[in-house]
């Protein structure tokens, strides 16, 4: 089946850039999500990318796409401490009929001030 | 719109008790999902719903039950909780179709002793 794999934690410094990495193994699948955790809360979507696309940039988010060695990232320019949260990827499980996603196991990034 | 609202929030249970989880939308959405979220392993699905009536097994299904007698609720059962059920609890749920946006519940954090 399908897997995700990300870092478990990240730690930068206020006003730094953030890249969190993930890698997937399912090569069908057509949209890629980001969603973001913050503390005590349910998740909410940060942005996604459709697989025909290599690169999305939406304000302070840039969302890198590579098929080849599917891969993903996001970048966060001028990192906030906000910005402070858990980061997960997801992309489609069962071939995406359902809208099944596996998630990865998420990315904490810390922002230091 | 309240989006996805989950009940209780909170729950301490003896091994052995039941409980139902509630779940509801108010988003006219078909399609709907409950994960477990534990330290280190990220979001599991547990069973999903692609319309009233219909449910079927994700991940981890294993001492749950899940009922979608109406569109806009999704329950999820534990018959007789075990120490291994402590985890929180998210529902989401999101339009028909392999793409879209999946909208999360708060959570319900769950202490099985």
């Amino acid at each position: 089946g399908e897997d995700v794999e990300q870092s478990l934690f990240l730690s930068v410094r206020e006003g730094d850039s953030s890249v969190i990495n993930c890698t997937y193994t399912d090569s069908s699948s057509t949209y890629l999500y980001w969603y973001k955790q913050e503390p005590g809360a349910g998740l909410q979507l940060l942005t996604y990318i459709f697989s025909n696309m290599d690169m999305k940039q939406d304000q302070r988010l840039t969302v890198l796409l590579n098929k080849k060695d599917k891969h993903l990232s996001l970048r966060i320019a001028d990192t906030q401490t906000g910005d402070s949260a858990i980061y997960f990827c997801a992309v489609p499980n069962y071939g995406g009929s359902q809208g099944n996603l596996i998630f990865g196991k998420g990315t904490k990034l810390s922002v230091k001030p | 719109n309240a989006g996805v609202t989950q009940t209780p929030k909170f729950r301490v249970l003896k091994t052995g008790q039941s409980m139902t989880l509630l779940c509801a939308q108010d988003m006219n959405h078909e399609y709907m999902y409950w994960y477990r979220q534990d330290p280190g392993m990220g979001l599991r699905l547990i069973h999903y719903s692609v319309g009233e009536g219909t449910t079927a097994k994700g991940e981890v299904p294993d001492g749950y039950n899940v009922s979608r007698l109406k569109k806009q609720n999704f329950l999820l059962g534990l018959e007789s909780a075990a120490p291994s059920q402590t985890s929180v609890y998210f529902c989401a749920s999101k339009v028909a179709g392999s793409a879209g946006e999946q909208f999360f519940g708060p959570g319900t954090r769950l202490t099985v002793l």
